[in-house]
């Protein structure tokens, strides 16, 4: 069975400084998918970014970008320059290619500091 | 991105009564839809998948009788809470995916349901 890990429960950091939110996955599949969802407050998930597992090149859009690492089956965020509007809660998901179920990690709470 | 409407937000219901959710997805066909439960501070737990015009595919320990799930049409699926009780209140999101591989999910914005 898949699983998706993420190790730290809470997160803080200075607006403008960056920040990486770690998860860690297991899969016997080869081919599948990973994405990283925001949740503020108002509790409506937000895609941030998705990488897909035959792509070498790591994603980016705009402030984020993963460090996607298929050997280590690591999969971390980065957030630059961060902003107060980042603050919320982050859940790594992976999802097979051969079916459609999300499997999400436990999530980390990002704290952004004026 | 494609748009999921979930009704209510809010809703407060007596032990014993029935309470429908719905989701709706606005401009994209949703072949298959998710109903997830979240516990405060904790991660989205599958309850049940369905597909349009079949019975719903309900995860381990989601007591079917007690969470209808009905999907019949490609853009409308509902979430009943039957006989609801206390520990049913929680907070419930639905999500919507279309066709085809590489399929991404689009959310709907949560139902946090109160059983006084």
């Amino acid at each position: 069975a898949q699983t998706v890990t993420q190790s730290q429960p809470e997160m803080s950091v200075q607006e403008a400084e960056t920040v990486t939110l770690s998860c860690t996955y297991d899969t016997s599949e080869s081919d599948y998918y990973l994405f990283w969802y925001k949740q503020p407050p108002s509790r409506q998930m937000i895609l941030v970014i998705r990488q897909e597992a035959y792509k070498q090149q790591n994603a980016t859009e705009n402030r984020f970008s993963v460090n996607f690492q298929k050997a280590a089956k690591s999969f971390s965020l980065k957030i630059s320059d961060s902003q107060l509007g980042d603050a919320a809660m982050y859940f790594c998901a992976y999802l097979g290619a051969g079916t459609y179920k999300y499997i999400f990690g436990t999530g980390t709470r990002l704290k952004v500091l004026a | 991105g494609a748009v999921v409407s979930q009704h209510p937000s809010r809703v407060i219901c007596k032990s014993g009564t029935s309470v429908k959710i719905e989701c709706r997805s606005l401009d994209f066909q949703a072949t298959t839809m998710f109903w997830y439960r979240q516990f405060p501070k904790q991660s989205l737990m599958l309850m049940a998948t369905s597909n349009e015009g079949s019975k719903a595919t309900y995860e381990q320990g989601v007591e079917k009788d007690k969470f209808l799930i009905n999907h019949a049409s490609l853009t409308l699926s509902t979430l009943t809470v039957t006989s609801a009780h206390p520990e049913d209140s929680s907070f419930y999101i639905c999500s919507a995916s279309g066709t085809g591989r590489n399929t991404e999910a689009f959310f709907g914005q949560g139902t946090r349901l109160t059983v006084v």
